[in-house]
């Protein structure tokens, strides 16, 4: 596709209840980035995938939360026995590269956890 | 870990006058400085970025200036219009990970 497409777009769960959250980057992209961005405030790292190796995710909040990307495109951010604190918008973006590069973020999944 | 700092949280400027967000950065090793620019309801866009080996970067009424010595980085908006109304987001990169500011809310009163 021409961007970066998350869904779904809305979530609404209750407290208890896993959730996955689907990204699928630009075309080509090597790079794959999970955030979190609760509202009024900055996309906050959760982790990051070179094809489909993860490379990083020290920013995953805790164990409840694991992310993959099998075949180095597509990938799934997973939320396990979800919280109420888990609800925010989740953002996934693409890049062409790993090193000083424009991210490029998908529309976001707004999850909301009753 | 890297933390990147922003102010103003909150910024209300008249049509035409400019704006300044400063930003401040913790890690001497980052290297790379976009800004974001977020539309109400929208996802974060690039606007312009800038690179550990250039201290200003300009385009149209857009610039950016960074000091590595002070790790201080800021945008520059002139001639503001109600179209530059959003959320603006300055980032830090060190290798694959960027790191956000918490942004700055501008105002374009017209």
């Amino acid at each position: 596709g021409a961007g970066v497409s998350q869904s779904p777009r809305y979530k609404v769960t209750k407290r208890g209840q896993d959730v996955a959250l689907r990204c699928d980057p630009i075309s080509g992209h090597v790079s794959l980035y999970w955030y979190r961005q609760a509202l009024g405030q900055g996309p906050e790292f959760l982790t990051y995938f070179n094809y489909e190796a993860q490379q990083d995710k020290s920013g995953l909040p805790n164990d409840r939360f694991s992310a993959e990307r099998p075949e180095g495109s597509i990938s799934t951010l997973t939320i396990q026995r979800t919280e109420q604190r888990d609800s925010a918008m989740y953002r996934c973006a693409s890049s062409d590269s790993s090193n000083t590069g424009e991210l490029f973020f998908g529309e976001g999944s707004r999850l909301t956890v009753l | 870990g890297e933390n990147v700092e922003q102010h103003p949280s909150t910024l209300s400027v008249q049509e035409g006058d400019s704006a300044v967000i400063k930003c401040t950065y913790s890690d001497s090793a980052s290297n790379y400085f976009p800004w974001y620019k977020q539309e109400l309801g929208k996802r974060p866009q690039l606007i312009i970025d800038i690179r550990s080996n250039v201290g200003e970067k300009k385009d149209q009424r857009i610039a950016v200036t960074l000091n590595k010595t002070a790790k201080h980085f800021s945008l520059h908006i002139t001639e503001t219009q109600p179209e530059d109304s959003a959320v603006y987001f300055c980032a830090s990169q060190k290798g694959f990970k960027t790191i956000f500011g918490a942004g700055t809310r501008l105002f374009v009163k017209a």
